[in-house]
């Protein structure tokens, strides 16, 4: 089975950053995505750590610690059209099983 | 290009009543997958088919549901005796190949009401 766990909500000013972790509890895990979820909206890729370290997209970066089972997505200079839900999820290596495996979401709200 | 398209957006349904959900995946993907999100929460997977065949149904929650995919494109996600329960909406996303690392693309849902 998998523990997946990520805050429920966050806040943050416009311009600023905000930091959302993600610890996971997953036997035979592979790699770990992020997805961003607008109301109402299908999820959307942001990115894919499979190795430990940090990705750097623009104004989001996502870092992977496999030993500690720890995965944060990092949001630069907060825009308005930031503020949705963040999906973690991860996948596992065995066999057949490419499915992803989601937390609840963190919901980010930007503030003016 | 065309993305995952799902029909329709939105069923209304009796309980007790059967309803089919469309997804027409992006053209060339041969692994599509359905998820069910609850509000508040994230996609729980479903069923996962790489071409016409089901590789992987052990998120089913019962015999309830069964889906379909004849042609290796289109699938259908079919729901018997429909349960106040089953609301929620129902993604469907695909990808180029099956593979831990291949992003998948998603639809944006049917929301599916259960009266």
């Amino acid at each position: 089975g998998q523990n997946i766990d990520q805050p429920t909500e966050m806040t943050a000013t416009e311009g600023a950053i905000v930091q959302i972790n993600c610890t996971y509890q997953t036997s035979g895990f592979n790699g770990l995505f992020w997805y961003q979820q607008h109301a109402g909206e299908a999820p959307t890729f942001l990115s894919y750590n499979v190795l430990d370290g940090l990705e750097e997209k623009g104004r989001f970066s996502s870092f992977l610690s496999r030993s500690k089972g720890y995965s944060y997505l990092l949001l630069k200079e907060l825009q308005m059209k930031d503020s949705a839900s963040y999906l973690c999820a991860v996948t596992r290596k065995r066999s057949n099983d490419y499915k992803l495996s989601f937390g609840a979401g963190t919901t980010v709200t930007v503030r003016a | 290009g065309a993305g995952v398209s799902q029909t329709p957006s939105n069923k209304v349904t009796e309980k007790g009543k059967y309803v089919e959900l469309r997804c027409d995946p992006i053209s060339g993907h041969t692994a599509l997958y359905w998820y069910r999100q609850s509000l508040g929460q994230g996609p729980e997977f479903l069923i996962y088919f790489q071409g016409t065949g089901a590789a992987d149904d052990s998120g089913l929650p019962n015999d309830r549901f069964f889906a379909v995919r004849p042609e290796g494109s289109v699938s259908t996600l079919k729901i018997q005796r429909t349960e106040r329960g089953d609301s929620a909406v129902y993604l469907c996303a695909s990808s180029f190949a099956s593979g831990g690392g291949n992003e998948q693309f998603f639809g944006p849902g049917t929301r599916l009401t259960v009266l």
